[in-house]
């Protein structure tokens, strides 16, 4: 019963470097997330992907790219990073189109330094 | 723009006591709205989540939320806090279009002491 799997769980960065974080849900979801998670900002949305095939912007895209890669799976790309994307990344899933009622269901994050 | 709004960002109460979480919503029609808790190094855990069908709505160890319209608040709360209720919650209210993501308030740090 995984739900959502993130990987890594940790992560150290020196600016400059890239590095893909991963998401997968094997609950046949349609939607995915990633967020990002700041002391007293809460979540706050990068990409979501509202189908297979489809990726939109949310609050904070900038230096991030993403990936819908298939049905299951949901990769962020960070390119260079910067010390300001020093957070702990949370991927979600969920499917609204069946449920709009239906909650997220949430990995349980990747902790990022960049150094 | 819809937002969300938790009022006091760290709460502490004694063991027993009432717990009360405010959270108050702005959006031009009834949005879906929901309870996340998270405990230290963790992802977010649904507490409960409010359907038509009820105002009052209960979810799980014992927590339960008030859907009032007039005020547009959906209050959490708990009749008497346990240690273990130690843990960061979350407002959260979803649009009523298909794919869209949610918005989170900014949360609020509930300390429980015994």
């Amino acid at each position: 019963n995984a739900g959502v799997t993130q990987t890594p769980k940790f992560q150290v960065l020196k600016t400059g470097q890239s590095m893909t974080l991963q998401c997968a849900q094997d609950m046949n979801h349609n939607s995915m997330y990633w967020y990002r998670q700041d002391p007293g900002m809460g979540l706050r949305l990068i990409y979501y992907s509202a189908s297979e095939g489809t990726t939109d912007k949310g609050e904070v895209p900038n230096g991030y790219n993403v990936s819908r890669l298939n049905k299951r799976e949901f990769s962020l790309r960070l390119e260079s990073a910067a010390p300001s994307q020093t957070s702990v990344y949370f991927c979600a899933s969920s499917d609204p189109v069946r449920d709009l009622n239906q909650p997220q269901h949430f990995g349980d994050g990747t902790r990022l330094s960049i150094l | 723009a819809q937002s969300v709004t938790q009022l006091g960002s760290h709460v502490s109460v004694s063991e027993g006591a009432l717990v009360l979480l405010r959270c108050n919503y702005s959006s031009s029609v009834p949005p879906y709205l929901f309870w996340y808790v998270q405990y230290p190094n963790q992802g977010l855990q649904l507490l409960l989540k409010y359907t038509s069908a009820a105002t009052l709505v209960k979810g799980i160890n014992g927590f339960e939320a008030e859907f009032k319209k007039s005020e547009t608040s959906f209050h959490l709360t708990k009749p008497s806090a346990h240690m273990s209720d130690a843990a960061e919650y979350f407002c959260a209210v979803n649009l009523n279009q298909a794919g869209t993501a949610l918005i989170f308030g900014k949360g609020t740090t509930l300390s429980v002491s015994s």
